[in-house]
């Protein structure tokens, strides 16, 4: 498998301010890491697709100057949202692939008051 | 358009008991199939997958999956449930004309009962 952790696993902040999540994968160098959003009894929702050295790609509905990813490594991805509001208050997962398999991270809960 | 349905918001099942947990999917082409475990504030855990060849496959903690193409359904399954298997339930695809991007489903909730 692989192991992906998460920090930090709770954030509260006030609403304006930016926070940074990060992503890493800790046995496994992943070109490509996902960023999922999932909201209270809800499915997980795609958000971003993180690539090593380039630009993440964006699902649609997404915005890219509000969520910034930054996968400046093989092993590390961050998500800063930026200018945050009480909307964006959600369960943040990322998650890393190898091989057939998809392995997720524990998720941090962002919390903007 | 891909999709994946979980019909059952919420399955209950004495401890026990055997439990079905359906999953059906719409997809073209041949999907890679999987089911995914949450336990309250955390992440997923990966429990089995179907890529290829037997429909039947085992996954973590006692739990298997059927896969039958006729009915695009991927339902899973354990003999005997424990209380500790209540959790939410994902049954995701990956089409293969999807960009490899994961389909949810919108899960569902499993309460087993002592």
């Amino acid at each position: 498998g692989a192991v992906v952790s998460q920090h930090p696993s709770r954030v509260i902040c006030k609403s304006g301010t930016s926070v940074k999540i990060e992503c890493r994968s800790l046995d496994f160098q992943a070109t490509t890491m996902f960023w999922y959003r999932q909201f209270p009894k809800q499915s997980l929702m795609l958000m971003a697709t993180s690539n090593e050295g380039s630009k993440a790609t964006y699902e649609q509905g997404v915005e890219k100057d509000k969520f910034l990813i930054n996968h400046a490594s093989l092993t590390l991805s961050t998500l800063t949202v930026t200018s945050a509001h009480p909307e964006d208050s959600s369960f943040y997962i990322c998650s890393v692939r190898r091989g057939y398999e998809q392995y997720f991270g524990p998720g941090t809960r962002l919390t903007v008051t | 358009a891909q999709s994946v349905a979980q019909p059952e918001d919420q399955v209950n099942v004495a401890e026990g008991n055997p439990l079905t947990v359906k999953c059906t999917y719409s997809v073209s082409g041949n999907p890679y199939l999987f089911w995914y475990v949450q336990y309250p504030n955390r992440g997923l855990q990966f429990l089995l997958k179907y890529i290829t060849g037997d429909n039947l496959v085992k996954g973590s903690y006692g739990f298997e999956a059927e896969f039958n193409k006729s009915q695009t359904s991927f339902h899973l399954k354990k003999p005997s449930a424990l209380v500790s298997d209540s959790a939410l339930y994902f049954c995701a695809v990956r089409p293969m004309e999807y960009g490899n991007k994961l389909v949810f489903g919108a899960g569902t909730i499993l309460r087993v009962k002592s």
